[in-house]
């Protein structure tokens, strides 16, 4: 158990729609992390917020959205869900800098039919 | 922008076998990552290099860091069943904050 939880783990839902998934980070850590995972793509970085404030963006789509509230709690916004935002959707969170250990959640799994 | 290219994508080996995986930056990376992924599970962190030529080693996993700090390999010494998942790298660099993922080796073993 890695400390960071996610919810919910499974989301189904249709074309179009919008879904929130979100994350707890690990006690103490200002930062979190998004990634999304598909089979053909790896592990690939959308976002990162340090308390509060976005750091880094990635390769994040403009139909997704993300912020971190005062508790350092996190949400990733995705709408207009296309079938190919299927993905495993991973939240990371460390004390602060990119360099220190990422820990990851165990995932948001979502399908758009 | 900085890319990070793992290979080989897969590998199957016998048990006892070894195995190695390569890493290779587009740019000079100031510190690299190794993260393992369990079938169906999440990435879970092995280690950190930063300096360069840096070797560390963990029971049968030894972890490599070029002394370009543009590559770095991870290698298992005769592979165990419980060694199964995909291990991926990931590198920062400079003022980058971003931590790039290579796309990862699936590693399977045949028991």
């Amino acid at each position: 158990d890695s400390g960071v939880t996610q919810t919910p783990k499974h989301l189904i839902t249709a074309t179009g729609q919008r879904v929130t998934l979100r994350c707890s980070p690990r006690s103490g850590d200002l930062s979190v992390y998004w990634y999304q995972q598909s089979l053909d793509q790896g592990l690939q970085f959308l976002i990162q917020y340090y308390n509060g404030e976005e750091r880094a963006k990635g390769n994040i789509l403009e139909r997704f959205s993300a912020q971190q509230f005062p508790d350092l709690h996190s949400e990733l916004n995705l709408s207009s869900l296309e079938l190919g935002d299927s993905a495993l959707y991973f939240c990371a969170s460390s004390v602060g800098q990119v360099t220190d250990t990422q820990y990851f959640g165990p995932g948001t799994r979502l399908t758009v039919l | 922008g900085q890319q990070v290219m793992q290979i080989p994508q897969y590998q199957h080996v016998q048990e006892g076998e070894d195995f190695t995986t390569y890493c290779n930056s587009s740019t000079t990376l100031s510190n690299i990552q190794w993260y393992k992924q369990r079938p169906g599970g999440h990435p879970v962190f092995l280690i950190q290099l930063v300096k360069s030529g840096e070797v560390k080693k963990q029971k049968r996993l030894t972890f490599q860091f070029g002394e370009a700090k543009k590559n770095s390999s991870l290698h298992i010494t005769a592979t165990q069943t419980t060694d199964v998942g995909t291990y991926f790298c990931a590198g920062s660099g400079g003022s980058n904050y971003k931590l790039t993922f290579g796309k990862g080796t699936l590693l399977t073993v045949n028991p």
